[in-house]
């Protein structure tokens, strides 16, 4: 019962490198989510995958740039690393868009930009 | 936009006993959903229960439930019989049809903290 899934768990980075933040989930979902958590705070929405084939920004998008490789596969990718995205990532999923579908969460990534 | 404000950052309960934490949301919407997470020092979110905003009846899940007053814009949860494994992060969430991706809007949290 693995759910969703993230890769890596932990990151260092330098300012300026790039990386790229993996997530699958295996419950069939169409919907798949990225989103931030902050010191202190409630998540907030990067972007958001309706379906296969789809990307639209959330409400934190700047500096970030998504993938919805296949069904299971929702990427997320920094290309210049900066302080201000030192943060903890998570992963999400749901049947679908509408708000009565559960969203399930990976257990985050924790990524620290130097 | 949405927010929704828990106003406790942290708070304490003795085990076996009942504790409150609040949640209040503000919305112009009729048509929403509110969740209560919980996030563990492991950080993965859990589901503890959710209120479809059109029932008045209030959500229980086991040891958990909530007490909903939509006119006053307020989602408290109700842990009954405390446990220690109770102890984690709450977070209150606000989620329409409205919003980009119909996301979550989180509230700041509560620190649950369970005395033995």
């Amino acid at each position: 019962n693995a759910g969703v899934t993230q890769t890596p768990k932990f990151q260092v980075l330098k300012t300026g490198q790039s990386m790229t933040l993996q997530c699958a989930q295996d419950m069939n979902h169409n919907s798949m989510y990225w989103y931030r958590q902050d010191p202190g705070m409630g998540l907030r929405l990067i972007y958001y995958s309706a379906s296969e084939g789809t990307t639209d920004k959330g409400e934190v998008p700047n500096g970030y740039n998504v993938s919805r490789l296949n069904k299971r596969e929702f990427s997320l990718r920094l290309e210049s690393a900066a302080p201000s995205q030192t943060s903890v990532y998570f992963c999400a999923s749901s049947q679908g868009l509408s708000p009565k579908n559960i969203q399930y969460f990976g257990a985050g990534t924790r990524l620290s930009v130097l | 936009a949405q927010t929704v404000t828990q106003s406790q950052p942290e708070m304490s309960v003795q085990e076996a006993e009942t504790v409150t934490l609040s949640c209040t949301y503000d919305t112009s919407e009729s048509d929403y959903y509110l969740f209560w997470y919980k996030q563990p020092p492991s950080r993965q979110m859990i589901l503890v229960i959710r209120q479809e905003a059109y029932k008045q009846q209030n959500a229980t899940e086991n040891r958990f439930s909530v007490n909903f007053q939509k006119a006053a814009k307020s989602f408290s949860l109700k842990i009954s019989d405390s446990q220690l494994g109770d102890a984690a992060m709450y977070f209150c969430a606000y989620r329409s049809p409205f919003n980009a991706g119909n996301m979550l809007t989180f509230g700041g949290g509560t620190r649950l903290m369970v005395k033995p």
